[in-house]
């Protein structure tokens, strides 16, 4: 079935880096993504890792994948305010198969 | 480019009423997801539509339909609002080939 899960909070000071984790069920799964969502807006794509690759990097953000232990992470280098949003991991199934099943969402919180 | 835009992005009905949302989707994009989100469900997908035809859809009853023009663009209807519709209601367009999925900022839907 279809299952996606991450920690509700995360608190971190500012400059440091955070990580935010995710597990999944379906090891069906083509594509692994993360979303931002900011108050009143809708969810921004940050990035996605295609599930046959273990890590991606695009300037602050790192994505790891643990194929075997169903594992996604989204990692956050020099954490700023401005990322102090809701972020989510979302799973979707196969090509031409458009349905992401999205976790509950972490909101990250940054210290000042 | 620009991106997905949703009208309107916010609606107060009363119940037993229905509503069309519309969905205007990046140029180019082929496909369109609607999904709704409440804070007690979370992101539920609805449907999915590509080239004009729904490819795949979410557990949702029969109230909630869509439709998908020519030009891409889509709307979905909810007919028979009940106070459990008020969610804030996203759209996503892509390619249609299972990779990126660009999200619209969403319509705000209030049931009373």
């Amino acid at each position: 079935g279809e299952d996606v899960e991450q920690s509700l909070f995360l608190s971190v000071r500012e400059g440091d880096s955070s990580v935010i984790n995710c597990t999944y069920t379906d090891s069906s799964s083509t594509y692994l993504y993360w979303y931002k969502q900011e108050p009143g807006a809708g969810l921004q794509l940050l990035t996605y890792i295609f599930s046959n690759m273990d890590m991606k990097q695009d300037q602050r953000l790192t994505v790891l994948l643990n194929k075997k232990d169903k594992h996604l992470s989204l990692r956050i280098a020099d954490t700023q305010t401005g990322d102090s949003a809701i972020y989510f991991c979302a799973e979707s199934r196969n090509f031409g198969n458009e349905k992401l099943t999205f976790g509950t969402g972490t909101r990250l919180t940054i210290i000042p | 480019k620009a991106g997905v835009t949703q009208t309107p992005r916010y609606l107060i009905k009363t119940r037993g009423q229905q509503v069309t949302l519309s969905c205007s989707p990046i140029s180019g994009h082929r496909s369109v997801s609607w999904y709704q989100q409440t804070p007690g469900q979370g992101l539920q997908f609805l449907f999915e539509y590509f080239s004009e035809t729904q490819r795949n859809k979410g557990n949702f009853p029969g109230r909630f339909s869509g439709r998908q023009f020519s030009n891409s663009r889509s709307e979905m209807n909810v007919s028979t609002l009940e106070l459990g519709d008020s969610a804030l209601y996203l759209c996503a367009s892509s390619h249609g080939a299972g990779r990126e999925q660009y999200f619209g900022p969403g319509t705000r839907l209030t049931v009373t």
